[in-house]
């Protein structure tokens, strides 16, 4: 199945700055969610957001979901060095298992 | 919360060989698991979803004979990358969901295998 793009592919800020990443994907969604993962680790979920759902919170991470464009964007405040990780959205249709579709996914750098 | 133990995390083998990796839900039980391999700087390609008691559902393009998937009981799913050679070599991770803690759950993730074929 086709994948969701995100970009930027890359981000590089300094510490204390905010990061927007943002998501987009083809079809129809029953959820999105977002993942961070380290490098050479697993994933860590962060946020699902439903496709009713418009905008969540969750600490110093804020979703967006706009379902007519098919798009989500996340946003991390003020940023940390250790938030530096690669991050992904990826939708889940509903149906055959609720399989995910993932991004192409955001690496992101904090520097101090 | 739900923990997934995945090992091993480190694999180097010769070529021909076939390796076993191991998906586990520790606190949880977990009637679907699913298979992804992610290469470098990539995102996650789903595999196969694995099905407690069934057979396995591969993805386009997936080779079953390749990677055989078992998922003999509700905690334990595992993959096996047959006659492994160079090109097998990535970095392979499970994930789960707990059905029991009902609609629109996240998946939680093992931390990966990486494989190495020599």
């Amino acid at each position: 199945s086709q994948q969701g793009e995100e970009d930027p592919q890359a981000l590089s800020i300094q510490e204390g700055e905010n990061a927007t990443m943002n998501c987009s994907y083809k079809t129809s969604i029953n959820n999105l969610q977002w993942y961070r993962q380290n490098s050479g680790r697993g994933l860590v979920h962060l946020i699902l957001i439903r496709s009713n759902e418009r905008e969540k919170h969750s600490g110093r991470l804020r979703v967006t979901l706009d379902t007519s464009k098919k798009s989500s964007s996340l946003l991390i405040t003020a940023s940390r060095a250790a938030d530096t990780a690669s991050y992904f959205c990826a939708t889940d249709g509903g149906g055959g298992g609720n399989k995910l579709t993932f991004g192409t996914g955001t690496q992101l750098k904090v520097e101090l | 919360g739900a923990v997934v133990s995945q090992h091993p995390s480190w694999v180097i083998c010769k070529s021909g060989t076939s390796v076993k990796i191991e998906c586990r839900s520790l606190d949880f039980q977990a009637t679907t698991m699913f298979w992804y391999r992610q290469f470098p700087k990539q995102s996650l390609m789903l595999m196969a979803t694995s099905n407690e008691g069934s057979k396995a559902t591969y993805e386009q393009g997936v080779e079953k004979d390749k990677f055989l998937i078992n998922h003999a009981s509700l905690t334990l799913s595992t993959l096996t990358v047959t006659s492994a050679h160079p090109e097998d070599s990535s970095f392979y991770i499970c994930s789960a969901r707990d059905w029991g803690a009902g609609g629109n759950q996240p998946q939680h993730f093992g931390d990966g295998t990486r494989l190495s074929i020599l």
